[in-house]
């Protein structure tokens, strides 16, 4: 088993430019969720989704859109993106919902 | 939303000294969990702990849910045990709240 994946390790964006984080589990697990983690800071919430075909937002999902493609699959979105935005992605998976299972290796985004 | 704190927030140990590191949370609980950032930055779930005493080897976790706070035991350090230690903790809507972590290094 993989575990969690994510794609790409490292971005680097202009600011107004759009991208997308790829999140994928081979656990069969209903929940998954995103994080971001900035420096001296826990991690934060952006969006989750408790089982496919739903989404919900979390602390910190200005900015972002996600789409749980399917059971396996939870992708996140930046639509024009922000220096503040200038964070490490975690994505995370769980069998159910306010359980923290496991986590990808993360994707070091820096937007200029 | 629930609240919390870690302390401290960074410490250093001689490799075999012991630790405990402490999680204040400012509410009722349903989920507490202890989670280590290896110094490489990838995240590991230690345990699963809204109440009572659990053990996985040279760690233990305390959970004393009616006076909030819990407790993570390193016995007998070493340096595969360097990292940041994260609380997190959520009263029941699905959310975790992460604490600002505790950062611990091991030193042969």
């Amino acid at each position: 088993n993989a575990g969690v994946t994510q794609t790409p390790k490292f971005q680097v964006l202009k600011t107004g430019q759009s991208m997308t984080l790829q999140c994928a589990q081979d656990m069969n697990h209903n929940s998954m969720y995103w994080y971001r983690q900035d420096p001296g800071m826990g991690l934060r919430l952006i969006y989750y989704s408790a089982s496919e075909g739903t989404t919900d937002k979390g602390e910190v999902p200005n900015g972002y859109n996600v789409s749980r493609l399917n059971k396996r699959e939870f992708s996140l979105r930046l639509e024009s993106a922000a220096p503040s935005q200038t964070s490490v992605y975690f994505c995370a998976s769980s069998e159910r919902t306010g359980f923290l299972g496991y986590f990808g290796p993360g994707t070091r985004l820096t937007v200029t | 939303g629930i609240q919390v704190e870690q302390s401290p927030p960074d410490l250093i140990l001689q490799e075999g000294a012991n630790s405990t590191l402490r999680c204040n949370f400012s509410d009722s609980v349903n989920n507490l969990q202890w989670f280590h950032q290896n110094p490489w930055g990838q995240l590991i779930n230690l345990f699963y702990i809204p109440s009572g005493t659990k053990q996985n080897g040279r760690l233990s976790a305390t959970t004393v849910a009616t006076e909030r706070y819990s407790l993570l035991y390193i016995s007998s350090s070493q340096t595969t045990d360097s990292g940041v230690y994260f609380c997190a903790a959520s009263d029941g809507n699905n959310r975790l709240a992460f604490g600002k972590g505790n950062q611990v290094v091991v030193i042969p």
